[in-house]
């Protein structure tokens, strides 16, 4: 079982739209948890880091399930250029190595 | 506060010859990470580093790839006797405290 796990997509939405990605994580030690955003051929840049009370950034909504080891991200009102790769990442050990999943790919259309 | 940089960002080695990536981590930030992506495929770990430490290699593979993270200067991914399968993204990341990560524009080396 890989140590991340998203569904790779596509997903296509239209303008407007609320989407929801969710990522599954196998270690229960894990410790931190983010959401990237990588564009086509461009580094992954940090969207938002995820807490337990779950977290919220305009349009965008974050949840941690502890429980079922599985975080979300809830994008409302969907626009162009949201259109990416979603990277569900996930940071375990004293070492705290973050593991990426291979993301989630959404395509925004008019 | 200058962002990670990675040089060169494009590299082209023939087969068999030796491919040195650079990654200067953003000031105040010793913990460095190494990603590999290949074309239409997700980032995978390669090796997690702090000064002077190999703290994980577990992405490493074991021949011809290797990583240091000096006291000085900027954190060296080097990889010897590259084919074609090594040709890739590779990007660098740098954290403060081993949680959030912010990533360097990569390196995309081409073996010919």
């Amino acid at each position: 079982r890989k140590e991340v796990e998203q569904d790779p997509g596509p997903f296509n939405v239209p303008e407007g739209a609320t989407v929801a990605f969710n990522c599954t994580y196998s270690n229960s030690a894990s410790q931190s948890f983010f959401w990237y955003r990588q564009d086509c051929r461009k580094e992954p840049k940090l969207l938002m880091s995820v807490y337990s009370s779950g977290n919220e950034d305009g349009r965008f909504t974050a949840q941690l399930n502890r429980a079922s080891q599985y975080i979300s991200l809830l994008i409302r009102d969907s626009k162009l250029s949201d259109s990416a790769t979603y990277l569900c990442v996930v940071g375990t050990g004293t070492a705290s190595k973050l593991t990426f999943g291979t993301g989630t790919r959404l395509q925004v259309t008019l | 506060n200058a962002g990670v940089m990675q040089n060169p960002r494009h590299l082209v080695r023939r087969r068999g010859q030796e491919a040195r990536l650079r990654c200067s981590p953003m000031k105040g930030h010793s913990h460095v990470y190494w990603y590999r992506q290949l074309p239409e495929e997700g980032l995978k770990f390669m090796v997690y580093l702090q000064k002077e430490n190999i703290i994980d290699e577990s992405g490493m593979p074991k021949e011809r790839f290797s990583a240091e993270f000096p006291k000085e200067g900027p954190s060296i991914l080097r990889i010897q006797q590259v084919v074609r399968g090594d040709s890739a993204a590779y990007f660098c990341a740098s954290s403060p405290s081993a949680f959030e990560a912010f990533f360097g524009q990569g390196t995309r080396l081409t073996v010919v």
